[in-house]
């Protein structure tokens, strides 16, 4: 069965616009996550949600957001960018909260110029 | 929170040779898995292994999960095993996030 997808897979936009990430689950998957890999912080978790609920939150500012649908796609949303938000964003599935192995997509691969 | 360490943080390798990764956590864990990150970026599962031995070809894992540890082994290593491995932790606690070590660099040349 198809993995998880993760559109787009590179975008590049400039400081102070917005950009909206997609993620498709494993089908079955409900609960969807998101991290942020960066050469100086490593992977840090976004947050998760499960049933259209945000269930868990990273800690970064409020200009990330996220939400999720009824079909368990989940997007992502970063306002007013900045340098510093140039990163591999990578989306996570799996059955179900804090429920078995994770499975990861590709990533979307920002830069913010 | 759970810490994570990672060790050796970069490791160089001839082929054919056979290596051990090693990761430390701080607390209990409810899960733990093993990624190779490909040259792309897309962490590709090797283990889903909270506690326990497991193998797949020439990888294994073990994680003591009362001495707060997991270990991989690549036996017979081959170029294309280059790229960073990463150990995860998960603690129910915290819902489906996972805690990353900060990987080891492994470098296998011909």
């Amino acid at each position: 069965k198809a993995g998880v997808t993760q559109t787009p897979r590179y975008l590049i936009k400039t400081r102070g616009q917005q950009v909206t990430l997609s993620c498709s689950p494993i089908s079955g998957h409900r609960s969807v996550s998101w991290y942020q890999q960066t050469p100086g912080q490593g992977l840090q978790f976004l947050f998760e949600y499960f049933s259209e609920t945000q269930r868990n939150k990273g800690n970064f500012p409020g200009r990330f957001s996220g939400r999720q649908f009824s079909n368990s796609r989940s997007e992502m949303n970063v306002s007013t960018l900045e340098l510093g938000d140039s990163a591999l964003y990578l989306c996570a599935s799996s059955l179900g909260v804090g429920t078995g192995e994770l499975f990861f997509g590709e990533g979307s691969r920002l830069t913010v110029l | 929170g759970i810490q994570v360490e990672q060790s050796p943080p970069d490791l160089i390798l001839q082929e054919g040779a056979n290596s051990t990764l090693r990761c430390n956590f701080s607390d209990s864990v409810n899960n733990l898995q093993w990624f190779h990150q490909n040259p792309w970026g897309q962490l590709i599962n090797l283990f889903y292994i909270p506690s326990g031995t497991k193998q797949n070809g020439r990888l294994s894992a073990t994680t003591v999960a009362t001495e707060r540890y997991s270990l991989l082994y690549i036996s017979s290593s081959q170029t294309t095993d280059s790229g960073v491995y990463f150990c995860a932790v998960l603690v129910i606690t915290s819902g489906s996030r996972l805690t990353f070590g900060e990987g080891t660099q492994l470098t296998v040349n011909p």
